[in-house]
């Protein structure tokens, strides 16, 4: 069965540092996978996924993530963090048997002035 | 393009009072539509999703239950509330593909319900 790791309920960076935010995932077979951005009290957003092709997927806002077979992950990054970042960021793994979405309990990304 | 509408945005119920929380989808036909809940602190828990009206899956006992009476419509019901079913309810659409393709899932901008 898929399942979605996302370590660290909780991370803080500074205004203008890199930003990383992990996941790892399990899978049976070739992964599409996702990551999803919350600002609060909204729903969420869709910042880039990876379904086949090159392995670094870039999104909106300046992130990108690489999908890593071997490590089984697909970890969030952005070279400068922004005040704006500040929101709650989600990996999901698609479900091969179904139309369904397995999801990370999610990170809570805090930018420090 | 498409877009997603959710209402009420905020509602405030009494416990034991019904609940009927709607979602509409515009601009595509024949979507696949999900309902999920996050509750304070958590993650998102998938309730419902329908892969066309009047087809609908539950993935959580509890005394919710949704409807999909027309092909963009998706609705959100309660019988009597509970405390715990407080949270913010987001309706989710994505095109109906093959199984695991890896559709994406677009959402609604939310509810926030809250029970006392």
């Amino acid at each position: 069965a898929q399942s979605v790791t996302q370590l660290g309920s909780h991370v803080s960076v500074s205004e203008g540092a890199l930003v990383l935010l992990r996941c790892n995932y399990s899978s049976s077979v070739p992964p599409y996978l996702f990551w999803y951005v919350q600002y609060p009290n909204q729903g969420l957003q869709l910042l880039l996924k990876y379904t086949t092709g090159a392995t670094l997927v870039k999104g909106i806002n300046g992130f990108e993530a690489e999908f890593k077979k071997s490590e089984t992950s697909f970890h969030l990054t952005k070279p400068s963090a922004h005040m704006s970042d500040a929101a709650e960021y989600f990996c999901a793994v698609s479900d091969p048997s179904n139309y369904q979405l397995i999801w990370g309990a999610g990170t809570k990304l805090i930018i420090k002035p | 393009s498409q877009t997603i509408h959710q209402w009420p945005a905020t509602l405030v119920q009494p416990v034991g009072s019904p609940l009927s929380l709607e979602c509409t989808v515009e601009g595509t036909s024949n979507p696949n539509l999900y309902w999920y809940r996050q509750a304070a602190g958590r993650g998102l828990q998938l309730l419902f999703y329908s892969v066309g009206i009047g087809q609908i899956s539950s993935e959580v006992p509890q005394n919710l239950s949704a409807s999909r009476p027309q092909d963009r419509q998706f609705i959100l019901s309660s019988k009597k509330l509970l405390l715990s079913d407080s949270g913010f309810y987001l309706c989710a659409w994505s095109v109906r593909g093959l199984a695991g393709g890896g559709e994406t899932q677009y959402f609604g901008p939310g509810t926030r319900l809250l029970v006392l």
